[in-house]
């Protein structure tokens, strides 16, 4: 069975440019979720899906970032414009359910400079 | 503040030596998971203990959560160099919305 797919899986462009992650979870997983790992830390979560609706997505920047799931698959993250700051890897990770064991895709390292 | 505070946060030792790993928090967990992440990777699961006082091993590892399901450790015995790597505690706050939140992580290398 196929893990959680993420592309691409580095992508390096210049402050203020527009960025977009692709995630396929494993099929049949319902709920979806966005990951920031900034360097030494451990992942922060961005948004959670049930299905194609977002939830617990207080920790979003709305100002920038935007994501969606269409037809509850698979999902994107876009930021717009990217800052410095955004540097980082962004991990997607599915599981069957809400509370159920999440699976994670390798991540997208992003490099803004 | 993090929720969940790990320590130490880096460990280098040898091969065949034992290490201790902690996660503590001032909250209550309804679960905690241990994960360990290698360069390049994602986070993937070891185990998830979800009873006060619980101890799972799996194994060299033993995982162990406090009483109070407020705290963890993870031990491994005579460690080995594929132990290296990044190894992270995760949890949702009892009683919460079920947000997972993550420690920093112990970065652990094990030298042969």
């Amino acid at each position: 069975e196929a893990g959680v797919v993420q592309s691409p899986r580095y992508k390096i462009i210049e402050k203020k440019q527009p960025v977009a992650f692709w995630c396929n979870p494993i099929s049949g997983h319902n709920t979806l979720y966005w990951y920031r790992q900034n360097l030494g830390q451990g992942p922060e979560l961005l948004i959670r899906y049930e299905n194609e609706e977002a939830v617990d997505d207080s920790q979003l920047p709305k100002d920038r970032f935007s994501a969606e799931r269409l037809k509850g698959v698979d999902s994107t993250l876009k930021i717009q414009p990217a800052e410095l700051g955004d540097s980082a890897v962004y991990l997607c990770a599915s599981s069957l359910l809400r509370r159920e064991t999440q699976y994670f895709g390798p991540g997208t390292r992003l490099l803004v400079l | 503040t993090q929720l969940l505070e790990q320590s130490p946060q880096f460990l280098s030792i040898q091969e065949g030596e034992n290490l201790t790993v902690y996660c503590n928090s001032s909250s209550v967990f309804s679960s905690l998971q241990w994960y360990r992440q290698e360069p390049g990777e994602g986070p993937v699961l070891l185990v998830t203990v979800v009873t006060g006082g619980e101890v799972k091993k799996l194994k060299r590892l033993t995982f162990q959560f406090g009483d109070a399901r407020k705290d963890s450790s993870l031990h491994i015995t005579a460690a080995q160099p594929g132990d290296t790597g990044l190894y992270l505690c995760a949890g949702a706050e009892s009683g919460g919305s079920y947000i997972p939140t993550f420690g920093r992580g112990t970065s652990l290398i094990v030298h042969p």
